[in-house]
């Protein structure tokens, strides 16, 4: 079975721009979480998708969004980036509730984002 | 501020030698995992445990829950470089997932 899958995985944007990060979970999986992780902050949730709908969602601005499709892949977008955006972003996918901590939740190898 | 800390932040040791990462809170957790991220790609889950004062075993990877489920510890035995990387807990509470500060670990050969 093929492991979670996250495009681009290096990406280099200036201040002001947007991006759009993508990603594949498990075949079969229905529940996608994307998480930001810095060497200041650690890993922090910025929010959950199942069926499509967000289920969850972490404390950031609103400039941080995303969305799941039918087939359960998801993006999310930051427009006006800002130097402090640089970061790894994870998602992580799991069958139904992988925050719930019944379930496993299985990272991808994330998107490396550099801010200039 | 985080709600769950770990300790030490940065380790390093000698292969062989033996350790313990610290994964402490106030707050009660439903269940704790602990993960384990290699340079260049994401967490890979360990271990959960649910039960307070639990024990489990991952062949030289010794996992506690607190009696309270307020804390965990890791401890590894006789360390190898494969064991280098960034640990890191992660404590349920109602139907969401908070990971800890991080433990980065380097085993020297």
């Amino acid at each position: 079975k093929a492991g979670v899958t996250q495009t681009p995985r290096y990406l280099i944007k200036t201040r002001g721009q947007q991006v759009t990060l993508s990603c594949s979970p498990i075949s079969g999986h229905r529940s996608v979480s994307w998480y930001q992780q810095t060497p200041g902050q650690g890993l922090q949730f910025l929010f959950e998708y199942f069926s499509e709908t967000q289920r969850n969602k972490g404390n950031f601005p609103g400039r941080f969004s995303g969305r799941q499709f039918s087939n359960s892949r998801s993006e999310m977008n930051v427009s006006t980036l800002e130097l402090g955006d640089s970061a790894l972003y994870l998602c992580a996918s799991s069958l139904a509730n992988g925050r719930s901590g019944q379930e496993t939740q299985y990272f991808g190898p994330g998107t490396r984002l550099l801010v200039l | 501020t985080q709600l769950l800390e770990q300790s030490p932040q940065f380790l390093s040791i000698q292969e062989g030698e033996n350790l313990t990462v610290y994964c402490n809170s106030s707050s009660v957790f439903s269940s704790l995992q602990w993960y384990r991220q290699e340079p260049g790609e994401g967490p890979v889950l360990l271990v959960t445990v649910v039960t307070g004062g639990e024990v489990k075993k991952l062949k030289r990877l010794t996992f506690q829950f607190g009696d309270a489920r307020k804390d965990s510890s890791l401890h590894i035995t006789a360390a190898q470089p494969g064991d280098t990387g960034l640990y890191l807990c992660a404590g349920a509470q109602a139907n969401n997932l908070f990971f800890g500060t991080g433990t980065r670990l380097t085993v020297i050969p």
